[in-house]
């Protein structure tokens, strides 16, 4: 079965750090790009970093930018999200995400198609 | 960034409605957009991609249609199950922006 799990989620201070991990399995992890999305407690899906098969292409959200490291181990089959200096604001459930690249008409489309349960992140003193 | 205005924040329907759901976007996209279904509680789920193509599994009451700025997602039989917040994603170019979401209400 193609399946992805987080963890590491929790309680943490405000400017505390947090690890997150995505174990992929039942589909060969070192081919797809990874992206990790959050969503606040009654808000909408936030896009937050973008991570390619190879890790030599790596993006992220403003929001995010040089407070949070995304990472992967292909050998473990494993997605990572470091995210240091954490705001009230960074409280949500962080998903991750596999992209799979789908061509219509000569055009390469990228399409979130596996999504993991989740893992809560509550950024609170 | 792209900014995508996603409308009506939330509808209500009855089982059987056609339901519209449209997102713009702030520059042309090409066909460069998903949509996804989100039930209380889960993770969301591929419903269209290319702004028009079904994902595999997805069952064919649901349509996509659009390009450059306008993109419409379609139930055209509401069914009880349908009932859930939808999303749409551009994929043209990073940050990778979501609309805000529609709420379908049965």
């Amino acid at each position: 079965e193609v399946q992805l799990v987080e963890s590491g989620g929790g309680l943490v201070q405000p400017g505390g750090s947090l690890r997150l991990s995505c174990a992929a399995s039942g589909f060969t992890f070192s081919s797809y790009s990874m992206n990790w999305v959050r969503q606040a407690p009654g808000k909408g899906l936030e896009w937050v970093s973008y991570i390619s098969s190879s890790s030599g292409t790596i993006y992220y959200a403003d929001s995010v930018k040089g407070r949070f490291t995304v990472s992967r181990d292909n050998a473990k089959n494993s997605l990572y999200l470091q995210m240091n200096s954490l705001r009230d604001e960074d409280t949500a459930v962080y998903y991750c995400a596999r992209v799979s690249v789908v061509t219509t008409k000569d055009m390469n489309h990228d399409a979130f198609d596996i999504w993991g349960q989740g893992t809560m992140v509550t950024v609170s003193s | 960034a792209i900014q995508m205005t996603q409308s009506p924040s939330s509808l209500s329907a009855s089982v059987g409605d056609r339901v519209t759901i449209t997102c713009r976007a702030s520059q042309g996209l090409r066909n460069d957009l998903g949509w996804y279904q989100q039930k209380p509680g889960k993770a969301p789920k591929l419903l269209i991609y290319a702004a028009s193509s079904l994902q595999s599994g997805v069952p064919s009451r649901f349509s996509g249609s659009g390009s450059g700025t306008d993109f419409t997602l379609t139930i055209s039989s509401l069914q009880p199950e349908d009932f859930a917040t939808y999303y749409c994603l551009q994929d043209y170019s990073y940050p990778r922006t979501f609309g805000q979401g529609t709420k379908v209400e049965i």
